[in-house]
């Protein structure tokens, strides 16, 4: 079982310049999240989203948009990066909304450089 | 505002134990759990506490005493593979998770 593939793994990008970050999960989780993580903090929430079809900011959601078309897919999307943006982003997702019973499963990062 | 602490880093020896602490603050509380993080790869569930006490899972417990808000994870008969990061969150009231930045075990034989 695949789990949750996120695409790329790794990307440089020019500041100014747009980037979607692509995740997919098999397991038909209601709920997924985008976090980033930097050295030193928590796993941060940037959005996230309980069911296909609806959204919600986190807490650090400027500069990133997402989108719930359907069950399997959350890209996120920087419309103009800045090398603050530079940061390792996770996808999450789970098979209720909300704490539920506490799993979220991972998918393995996107590492982004911004400069 | 909401804050959960761990220690950066700690040490501890192959065959050994070592009990990693978290406190948290937070507006709310709604379970805590523990992650473990291999470098360069995704944080993996460990364990969920809603209620005082402790949860054992093989070599791994988690403690939770709300009234103090405190948890540890103790892990025992250490072995070099636990050479990880463990991330404690915590569920606020809004049922998001608020986390700590993870504490870097580093096992030696």
């Amino acid at each position: 079982t695949a789990g949750i593939t996120q695409a790329p793994t790794s990307q440089i990008l020019a500041a100014g310049r747009s980037m979607t970050l692509r995740c997919t999960q098999d397991m038909r989780h209601n709920a997924m999240y985008w976090y980033r993580q930097d050295l030193g903090l928590g796993l941060r929430l940037i959005h996230y989203s309980n069911t296909a079809g609806t959204t919600g900011k986190g807490e650090v959601p400027d500069g990133y948009s997402v989108s719930r078309a359907n069950t399997d897919d959350f890209p996120l999307t920087l419309a103009s990066a800045v090398p603050s943006q530079t940061s390792v982003y996770f996808c999450a997702s789970s098979e209720v909304s909300g704490i539920g019973n506490g799993e979220l499963f991972f998918g393995e990062g996107s590492r982004l450089t911004v400069l | 505002g909401q804050n959960i602490d761990q220690p950066t880093e700690m040490t501890a020896t192959e065959g050994a134990i070592v009990q990693i602490n978290c406190t948290y603050q937070t507006s709310g509380f709604n379970g805590l759990f523990w992650y473990q993080q291999h470098a360069g790869e995704a944080p993996t569930f460990l364990s969920y506490n809603v209620l005082d006490g402790l949860e054992e899972k093989g070599r791994f417990s988690s403690f939770l005493s709300r009234s103090k808000g405190y948890s540890y994870l103790l892990l025992k008969e250490l072995q070099m593979k636990d050479s990880a990061s463990y991330l404690c969150a915590v569920g606020d009231s809004n049922y998001q998770l608020i986390w700590g930045a993870g504490t870097k075990l580093i096992i030696k034989p």
